[in-house]
């Protein structure tokens, strides 16, 4: 079966920690995005990517990078620049025609 | 932010009432999305259109599209308790992918 993949799907995080959450598509799909999501809010960009080597920040990239070695993978690490990091992070992609955006099933981040 | 905004933010209605939501975003767009998010999950896509067409359906969704006014309005028909959800607009630039706010949409039995 196709889809996109992430995990954990709950992760704690002590304050000043580094932690990488991990997106994996295999529907060779060429773009992938991260979003966070706060309670009763809408998706704010993370990072983008449309292409293996090549990332564009979003709205929110400040604490946040991310990676793009292969096509399949987009892992995104919260680095303890991030201040507020508690919050519902989703991974997507698009495949060539953008006609439909496929998502993971969210992992959810807790500072403790 | 390049982030939409839809309104209302929540909206209560009885089963077998209609459902309207509204979509505003700020720049030039290839095509619009909308998605449907059940609580603490991913989203689910729900329909397209492109910066070209101004109505579509799909089953008991009617998306319009006004690129002039820069929104768009999504409508349930028949609504059933089973479309009690968060649902969101997704503008596509060709490059960017963005997300409005969202409308909680509680369908009462």
């Amino acid at each position: 079966d196709g889809g996109i993949t992430q995990s954990p799907k709950y992760l704690f995080r002590k304050e000043g920690q580094n932690v990488t959450l991990s997106c994996e598509q295999n529907l060779n799909h060429d773009a992938m995005y991260w979003y966070r999501q706060d309670p009763g809010q809408g998706l704010r960009l993370i990072y983008y990517s449309q292409i293996v080597n090549d990332f564009q920040k979003g709205d929110i990239a400040e604490g946040y990078s991310v990676s793009r070695e292969k096509k399949e993978s987009f892992p995104l690490t919260v680095t303890s620049a991030q201040k507020n990091p508690t919050a519902f992070y989703l991974c997507a992609s698009l495949g060539q025609g953008r006609t439909e955006a496929f998502f993971g099933q969210g992992t959810r981040l807790t500072v403790v | 932010s390049q982030q939409g905004e839809e309104d209302p933010q929540a909206l209560s209605i009885q089963e077998g009432e209609n459902a309207t939501m509204n979509c505003s975003y700020k720049t030039s767009i290839n095509n619009l999305q909308w998605y449907r998010q059940n609580s603490g999950r991913g989203l689910v896509h729900l329909i397209l259109i492109r910066s070209n067409e101004r109505e579509k359906h799909s089953g008991r969704l009617r998306v319009t599209l006004d690129t002039s006014k820069k929104s768009s309005s999504l409508l349930i028909t028949a609504s059933r308790a089973a479309d009690t959800a968060s649902y969101f607009c997704a503008t596509d630039t060709g490059n960017q992918f963005y997300f409005g706010t969202g409308t909680s949409l509680t369908v009462i039995p």
